[in-house]
């Protein structure tokens, strides 16, 4: 069975620093998605990683995955107010008939 | 382009009774997959349509079903609500099979 698991579930920063949110899963995947959700708000893709060593960026967000290691980062540079929100990652594979399992969330606060 | 539209927004219905969500996805998009999210139980993948045919569930009892029409719209039934049933219940759409995922804003349902 596959299975997501992030850490961490919750998370505090101040602004200006560096943080990294771990997506960990159990079997071999085909793709490994990030999906930002603001509070009351749906989903909002960020970034689909297909590949070993797949890194993509988007302004302070960095996301990469190691398919040997069956892990993806998501590593936030400088943060921002803006960025806080709760934060998921999604894989799917053959082995799930290619539905989408998805992890339980990273709820990221930054505070000024 | 227009985002993906989920009706109602808000829904209050009562144990044992059933309820329709309706979905319009994306133009010229063809996947529909529906998601219900709950405090507890995260993120759990129901069911996906490509081209008006179901083809993947997931682990949801029967009261669960859904269809795809012709022009793409979807619409998922909850028969005999129970109030484990209360839920955001999501709407995403994709050109072809878990591409990038464009999510609409959800209706929440409350079981009273």
């Amino acid at each position: 069975e596959l299975k997501v698991e992030q850490n961490p579930l919750f998370l505090s920063m101040q602004e200006g620093k560096n943080y990294t949110i771990y997506c960990n899963y159990s079997t071999t995947s085909d793709r490994l998605y990030w999906y930002r959700q603001d509070p009351g708000k749906s989903l909002e893709s960020l970034f689909v990683l297909l590949s070993n060593g797949a890194v993509k960026q988007e302004g302070r967000l960095m996301a990469s995955l190691d398919t040997k290691a069956r892990l993806s980062t998501l590593h936030i540079t400088a943060a921002v107010h803006d960025l806080s929100a709760t934060y998921f990652c999604a894989v799917d594979s053959a082995r799930s008939n290619y539905q989408l399992i998805w992890g339980a969330g990273t709820k990221l606060i930054i505070k000024p | 382009k227009a985002g993906v539209t989920q009706t109602p927004r808000y829904l209050i219905k009562t144990r044992g009774q059933q309820v329709t969500l309706s979905c319009s996805p994306i133009s010229g998009h063809r996947s529909v997959s529906w998601y219900q999210q709950t405090p507890g139980q995260g993120l759990q993948f129901l069911f996906e349509y490509f081209s008006e045919t179901q083809r993947n569930k997931g682990n949801f009892p029967g009261r669960f079903s859904g269809r795809q029409f012709s022009n793409s719209r979807s619409e998922m039934n909850v028969s005999t609500l129970e109030l484990g049933d209360s839920a955001l219940y999501l709407c995403a759409s994709s050109f072809r099979n878990n591409e990038k995922l464009f999510f609409g804003s959800g209706t929440q349902l409350s079981v009273l």
